[in-house]
């Protein structure tokens, strides 16, 4: 298996223009989340899917960002409109639902700077 | 609430010094515990995991991490440091009746003499 990807791996933006980072999950695992990783606040969770159904979405800063889970093979996180605290790299990560075995697998991430 | 403590924001250890990073947790139940490693640029690996069993874990590239519940602690041990570790070490707490999320400590920058 590929593990789980993430595109771009690097975006720089415009302050105001909407944003799209994307992850494809490995196959099979029920479950995915979205981390920002900052120096300021570290790795924080900003959402959670089970079986493509978003569970807990407390951590999403603020209406300007969204996430979305249309298949069990592609979920995007969308920042609209984006601004320079906002620059962060974002991470995607995924984990089968199997008892004795809840650790999560990392793409790459993805970092974003708004300019 | 859940949270994770690394107390150490950054060690440099000579290479072939032994290694600690410190890990503390406050969870309301028998916690899953990880430590993760990041490379610059690059995502977060996993190096071990304690699901409950033996409290003293193995994992990959010769760390092990001990898991005391006493002192709320796991902490990550290496007995011979290589130049190739150098990297940011990351403590976390999964709480499994919330999905598995992972709850992360700031993380422990380690830097290596030769």
């Amino acid at each position: 298996d590929a593990g789980v990807i993430q595109s771009p791996r690097h975006e720089v933006t415009e302050m105001g223009q909407e944003v799209t980072l994307r992850c494809k999950p490995i196959s099979g695992h029920d479950y995915l989340f979205w981390y920002r990783q900052t120096m300021m606040r570290g790795l924080e969770l900003l959402i959670y899917f089970n079986n493509n159904v978003p569970i807990d979405d407390s951590g999403m800063p603020e209406d300007r960002f969204s996430a979305k889970m249309p298949n069990a093979s592609f979920s995007t996180l969308k920042i609209q409109p984006s601004e320079p605290r906002d620059s962060a790299v974002y991470f995607c990560a995924s984990r089968p639902l199997a008892r004795g075995n809840t650790e999560a697998f990392f793409g790459q991430g993805t970092r974003l700077t708004v300019v | 609430a859940q949270s994770v403590t690394q107390p150490d924001i950054h060690i440099t250890v000579s290479e072939g010094a032994s290694l600690e990073l410190r890990c503390n947790y406050s969870y309301g139940a028998t916690p899953y515990l990880f430590w993760y490693v990041q490379s610059p640029g690059q995502g977060l690996q996993l190096l071990l995991k304690y699901f409950s069993g033996d409290t003293l874990v193995q994992g990959i590239k010769g760390f092990e991490a001990e898991f005391k519940r006493s002192q709320s602690s796991f902490n990550l041990r290496k007995p011979s440091v290589h130049w190739s570790d150098a990297a940011e070490y990351f403590c976390a707490v999964g709480a499994y009746n919330q999905g598995g999320k992972l709850i992360f400590g700031q993380g422990t920058e380690l830097s290596v003499k030769p």
